[in-house]
């Protein structure tokens, strides 16, 4: 296993709430980054995170935000939930300075109703 | 056009037949490159890095040719557990100093006895 844990496993929200998801990064990982995977497609970059700040972000629109912690956790937040934003929400952790492979966390499967 | 692309298969092989899955990759700043296994409903994990002399892992072997843009990986005698989706995944120059991994939409392989 990665060591990378993820919380909840399942969710289920209706359009309009808010969500908070967690991550906890592999000892020795500094940067954690976010990905939204639908049905039948590769992940999407929602963003990274390296030493508490936003470190890079793809297309996805300012109500998805996120934290860093000091132990190098994690939490993507996504307010006024649409019913796109449907999807398992994976985070993954690395190390900034190299080697550039992910390790992917169990993810959280999200359906917003 | 997507920035990696897949052919997304399903590709059914006989178990012991040798099988390989193409991905070609558009931004020529890509830096470096790797292949993930998913399985139905749980989270990507890394198979492999692909380097530009080749590399090889037991039955796996990746190749890298950027000069066409093109990465490559071959599984021979495919066993009944290699069914699963292969993710092509390019690690390139973001913004901000930062690297990000855009993933191929996966290529489904499934293995018969």
């Amino acid at each position: 296993e990665t060591g990378v844990t993820q919380s909840p496993t399942h969710l289920i929200k209706t359009r309009g709430q808010q969500v908070t998801l967690r991550c906890s990064s592999q000892s020795g990982h500094n940067t954690v980054s976010w990905y939204q995977q639908a049905l039948g497609q590769g992940p999407q970059f929602i963003f990274q995170y390296y030493r508490e700040e936003e470190n890079g972000r793809g297309n996805f629109p300012p109500r998805f935000s996120g934290l860093q912690f000091p132990n190098y956790s994690s939490e993507l937040n996504v307010n006024a939930l649409e019913l796109d934003d449907s999807a398992l929400y994976l985070c993954a952790s690395s190390s900034i300075s190299g080697p550039y492979e992910q390790y992917f966390g169990p993810g959280t499967r999200l359906t917003v109703t | 056009r997507k920035e990696v692309e897949q052919d997304p298969g399903p590709f059914n092989v006989p178990e012991g037949a040798t099988v390989a899955f193409n991905c070609t990759y558009s931004n020529s700043a890509s830096q470096s490159f790797f292949w993930y296994r998913q399985d139905c409903r749980k989270e990507p994990k890394l198979l492999m890095s692909v380097y530009s002399s080749g590399n090889e892992d037991g039955r796996f072997t990746a190749q890298l040719n950027r000069a066409s843009q093109y990465i490559s990986l071959l599984i021979r005698d495919s066993k009944l557990s290699d069914s699963a989706t292969y993710l092509c995944v390019v690690n390139r120059y973001h913004d901000s100093g930062t690297y990000k991994y855009i993933f191929g939409t996966g290529t489904r392989l499934k293995v018969l006895a």
